[in-house]
C-alpha cells in the first residue's frame, strides 16, 4: 500500500492567494483527519471526516479555511485567501473505523509571503 | 489550554541507554493514550499505546507507562539507537465517547549519540 499521499509537498504563495491542498487516503480507510502543525501550537485537528462527511471542524481556525470530501479517496483543505499566518505543515491523516491508530501522510509544507 | 503537554522540547541520551519521554494531561475523561514517532520531512508513525485500564505496555524496546492519580504519561526506549533518534509526540483521545479526536503534545526532539 501507498500510505496516505499528500500534494504538494512543498507550496509558495503570496499573501491574498487561493491554496488547495489535496489528501488521498489509504484505501478502506473511512476516517480522515486534517491536522496544521506551527511551532507556537504543535500539532493540532482543523476537521475529520467519517464515510465522506465532515464530523467535527471546530478546529477549523476560520472561514478562510474549507474542507471536503467528494469520495472515499480523495480530499481538499482549502485556504482562500491565504495569510501568512497560516504558513505551517498540513498533514492528512486516515484511519480504519475510527482506530486512533492514525496513518499520516508526508505533509505540505506551506509558506504564505 | 493546552491539555497534553511535553515539558522538555528536547532529550539526548547515549546509544545502549534508556530514554525516557515524559507527557502529562489535565483532561480527565482522555482515556487512551499514543506516542508517535516523527523524522524530518516525514508524517508522524504510530509507535504504542495504552488504555486506561492498564499501567504498562510494552513493544520490544519500547514500553509505556500510565499513571491516572497523577496524569502522567512515559515513554521508555530501552536500549537507545541513533535511529530512535526523531521528534516523539505524546497524544490523547476520549474513546469512550466515540470520539476520535487525538489531542497532541508539542513533541520531544530525542538525540541518541552514538
Amino acid at each position: 500500500d501507498a500510505g496516505v499521499i499528500q500534494s504538494p509537498r512543498h507550496e509558495v504563495t503570496e499573501m491574498g492567494q487561493e491554496v488547495t491542498l489535496r489528501c488521498k487516503p489509504i484505501s478502506g480507510h473511512d476516517y480522515l483527519f486534517w491536522y496544521r502543525q506551527t511551532m507556537m501550537r504543535g500539532l493540532e485537528l482543523l476537521i475529520y471526516f467519517n464515510n465522506n462527511v465532515p464530523i467535527d471542524d471546530s478546529g477549523m481556525p476560520e472561514d478562510r479555511f474549507s474542507a471536503k470530501m467528494p469520495n472515499a479517496s480523495f480530499s481538499t483543505l482549502k485556504i482562500q485567501p491565504s495569510e501568512p499566518r497560516d504558513s505551517a505543515v498540513y498533514f492528512c491523516a486516515s484511519s480504519l473505523l475510527g482506530g486512533e491508530t492514525q496513518y499520516f501522510g508526508p505533509g505540505t509544507r506551506l509558506l504564505v509571503l | 489550554d493546552q491539555q497534553v503537554k511535553q515539558n522538555s522540547p528536547s532529550l539526548s541520551v547515549q546509544e545502549g541507554r534508556i530514554s525516557i519521554l515524559n507527557c502529562d494531561y489535565t483532561n480527565s475523561m482522555f482515556d487512551y493514550f499514543l506516542w508517535y514517532k516523527k523524522y524530518p520531512a516525514e508524517g508522524p508513525t504510530f509507535l504504542i499505546s495504552i488504555s486506561s485500564i492498564k499501567d504498562k505496555n510494552e513493544d520490544g524496546r519500547f514500553t509505556v507507562f500510565l499513571n491516572k492519580s497523577a496524569k502522567h504519561l512515559s515513554l521508555h526506549i530501552v536500549p537507545s539507537q541513533p535511529g530512535d533518534s526523531a521528534v516523539y509526540f505524546c497524544a490523547a483521545s476520549q474513546r469512550g465517547g466515540s470520539n476520535y479526536k487525538l489531542t497532541f503534545g508539542k513533541g520531544t526532539l530525542l538525540t541518541v549519540n552514538p
